[in-house]
């Protein structure tokens, strides 16, 4: 069993909709938790940084973190067709420099 | 400010060669690590530098190497490739180096045949 779980998808929604993303993860360390979005051809590109429990929101973005089930999300508000993209769950373990864990990643579809 | 930069973007070698890929971290960023992503494995980790010292590697064979630059700049190396070495390898800086956001560059692609 991995260390970190996400549903492949992929996920197609309706522009406009809300979108829940989801990882589940065992490693109790973790305590760092990111996710990114990945266009086609490109790298990982940054969208949410959260320490420990949470939420936090940033535009249409909201990350949630339930570390007592281990389990975090992401909601995207007024889902948009340039939102589609594979989104990648990662997190890290405090003295573990930058090494990251991360799920496999979950590829979305936003239909106009 | 220029992201991470990745040269170059794509590579074809043959099984048995060697390969050094390069990376140029955002200006200012101390720590470099490098990532391999296979659509069956995911993103994995490869190694991580700061100020020109490894400080953690992950589980590939000794066959994967690194350095980094005064400069902060790094380049990682596969000798003796394998055809499952056939990846997208990405490069990542960040700030400083602990727990520190991640920003990656686009990654160079390599094809071993």
């Amino acid at each position: 069993q991995k260390e970190v779980e996400q549903d492949p998808g992929p996920l197609s929604v309706p522009e406009g909709a809300i979108v829940s993303l989801n990882c589940t993860y065992s490693n109790s360390a973790f305590q760092y938790f990111m996710w990114y979005r990945q266009y086609s051809r490109k790298g990982p590109e940054l969208l949410m940084y959260t320490y420990s429990s949470g939420n936090k929101e940033d535009g249409r973005f909201t990350a949630q973190v339930d570390k007592s089930s281990k389990y975090i999300s992401l909601f995207i508000r007024d889902s948009q067709p340039s939102d589609s993209a594979t989104y990648l769950c990662a997190m890290s373990a405090p003295n573990a420099g930058n090494m990251l864990t991360f799920g496999g990643g979950t590829r979305l579809m936003v239909k106009p | 400010k220029a992201g991470v930069t990745q040269t170059p973007r794509y590579l074809i070698k043959t099984r048995g060669q060697q390969v050094t890929l390069s990376c140029s971290p955002i200006s200012g960023h101390r720590s470099v690590s490098w990532y391999q992503q296979t659509p069956g494995q995911g993103l994995q980790f490869l190694f991580e530098y700061f100020s020109e010292t490894q400080r953690n590697k992950g589980n590939f064979p000794g066959r994967f190497s690194g350095r980094q630059f005064s400069n902060s700049r790094s380049e990682m190396n596969v000798s003796t490739l394998e055809l499952g070495d056939s990846a997208l390898y990405l490069c990542a800086s960040s700030l400083s180096g602990t727990n520190s956001p991640l920003h990656f560059g686009n990654g160079t692609r390599l094809t071993v045949t």
